[in-house]
């Protein structure tokens, strides 16, 4: 069975600080990863995924197969960058599965 | 700018009334899926489609709940009767599968309230 957890429910942080979004997973197979970010009122969007290795609007994650994890990083968080964050799991042909999310609060 | 439309966006209806949800795909997205979301749950996976095929629909209370794809450009899922813990925001999706996985693009949700 396909896992996300995401320990915190919110992440407070001052603008400039460093923020870290945990997300850990639980999967046999070989994992594909994602984060999806919904800012407030508007529709999930994905940030992005473990394969591409990219950095999008100073985020990055990477897959760590040993810890089962793909945190999601960022060296200066801003203000803008408040809003709910979901790891999501999928593989192959199957579904996609979210954690439960993680709601990050950028304070000036 | 391909998105996916769902319909309708708010919906208040008393305990006991069907309720109906509608989505519009992406076009040439073969897969879908319904979440719902919740304060305590985050998104929970209600139902899944490839090619018009449900895969796994697990999440869902058979009881009350369906969901159907009549034609590869419409999505429903209808709940009946409704209960006031069926309040939530409900979200389609679709995907298309690509190298390192299914990136799925979602709907703003209908937001349902049962009085």
């Amino acid at each position: 069975a396909q896992r996300v957890t995401q320990p915190e429910k919110l992440l407070s942080v001052f603008k400039g600080a460093p923020v870290e979004l945990k997300c850990n997973y639980s999967y046999s197979g070989s994992p594909e990863l994602f984060w999806y970010v919904q800012y407030s009122r508007q529709r999930l969007q994905l940030l992005l995924r473990h394969i591409s290795r990219e950095s999008i609007k100073g985020f990055t994650a990477d897959l760590n197969k040993g810890e089962t994890s793909f945190h999601l990083k960022k060296p200066f968080a801003q203000e803008e960058d408040s809003a709910m964050y979901y790891c999501a799991l999928g593989s192959g042909y199957s579904t996609l599965t979210f954690g439960k999310g993680t709601m990050l609060l950028v304070s000036p | 700018d391909a998105r996916v439309t769902q319909t309708p966006r708010h919906k208040v209806t008393e305990m006991g009334q069907e309720v109906t949800m509608r989505c519009q795909p992406i076009l040439g997205h073969n897969t879908v899926f319904w979440y719902r979301q919740t304060m305590m749950q985050g998104l929970e996976l209600l139902a899944y489609f490839r090619n018009r095929a449900p895969l796994d629909d697990s999440g869902m209370p058979k009881d009350r709940f369906s969901a159907e794809m009549p034609d590869a450009t419409l999505a429903t899922l209808k709940i009946q009767p409704s209960e006031p813990r069926d309040s939530a925001v409900y979200f389609c999706a679709s995907g298309s599968r690509l190298q390192g996985g299914t990136e799925a693009f979602f709907g703003q949700g209908t937001r349902l309230t049962v009085v």
